[in-house]
């Protein structure tokens, strides 16, 4: 398996403008999460899908931030529109079964919003 | 609300056995303890867990008191390539419930 992958690695843009990050969960994988980690507040869930379902979006800090999940192999995280608090490092996480516990998280996508 | 309680930091020396323990008094009968860790600058990474039973995997042990208010992760020969952050997390195996990661315990593994 190739693992979860996430792009961009690094993203630096300026505030206001829109940002996309993009997830390519495990194949077979049935539930995708997404976290956010920040020196401040951790490692928060935002959002998680089964079978490219929403499910809880309560970790979703605000109206600029969506999640979609079209297909069982691609997810987006978008904020628009972005500002310097949303700087953070942004991991997406697949699973084949809630039940297991056992999230694969991909390297991250680092958002750096000037 | 955390639902674990864990040491800031911790130091090892490497070649020694890394204890970590974890207090979760509060875990209720259909939680299971979780184990992760992060190494810097990457995603977390499942380690191991367990419901009440002691368990060892190829990455780690881990032993869970009586009565499962505590639990400890044991690395047996760490190397400097363990340094990382350890999450103690419980959670119930059952659809709807995520993992929620608290602040975990620095380990910092020396020569």
């Amino acid at each position: 398996d190739a693992g979860v992958i996430q792009s961009p690695r690094h993203e630096v843009t300026e505030m206001g403008q829109e940002v996309t990050l993009r997830c390519k969960p495990i194949s077979g994988h049935d539930y995708l999460f997404w976290y956010r980690q920040t020196m401040m507040r951790g490692l928060e869930l935002l959002i998680y899908f089964n079978n490219n379902v929403p499910i809880d979006d309560s970790g979703m800090p605000e109206d600029r931030f969506s999640a979609k999940m079209p297909n069982a192999s691609f997810s987006t995280l978008k904020i628009q529109p972005s500002e310097p608090r949303d700087s953070a490092v942004y991991f997406c996480a697949s699973s084949r079964r809630i039940s297991t516990g056992e999230l694969f998280f991909g390297e991250g996508s680092r958002l750096t919003v000037l | 609300d955390a639902k674990t309680t864990q040491p800031t930091s911790m130091d090892c020396a490497e070649g020694r056995a890394a204890n970590l323990p974890c207090n979760h008094s509060t875990i209720s009968g259909n939680e299971y303890v979780y184990w992760y860790r992060q190494i810097h600058s990457q995603g977390p990474q499942y380690i191991i867990h367990g419901l009440k039973n002691n368990e060892t995997n190829e990455m780690a042990s881990l032993i869970i008191t009586e009565d499962r208010k505590s639990s400890t992760l044991i690395l047996p020969h760490a190397t400097l390539r363990d340094t990382a952050v350890y999450y103690c997390i419980v959670r119930a195996n059952q659809a709807g419930t995520a993992l929620i990661f608290g602040k975990g315990t620095t380990l910092s593994v020396s020569s």
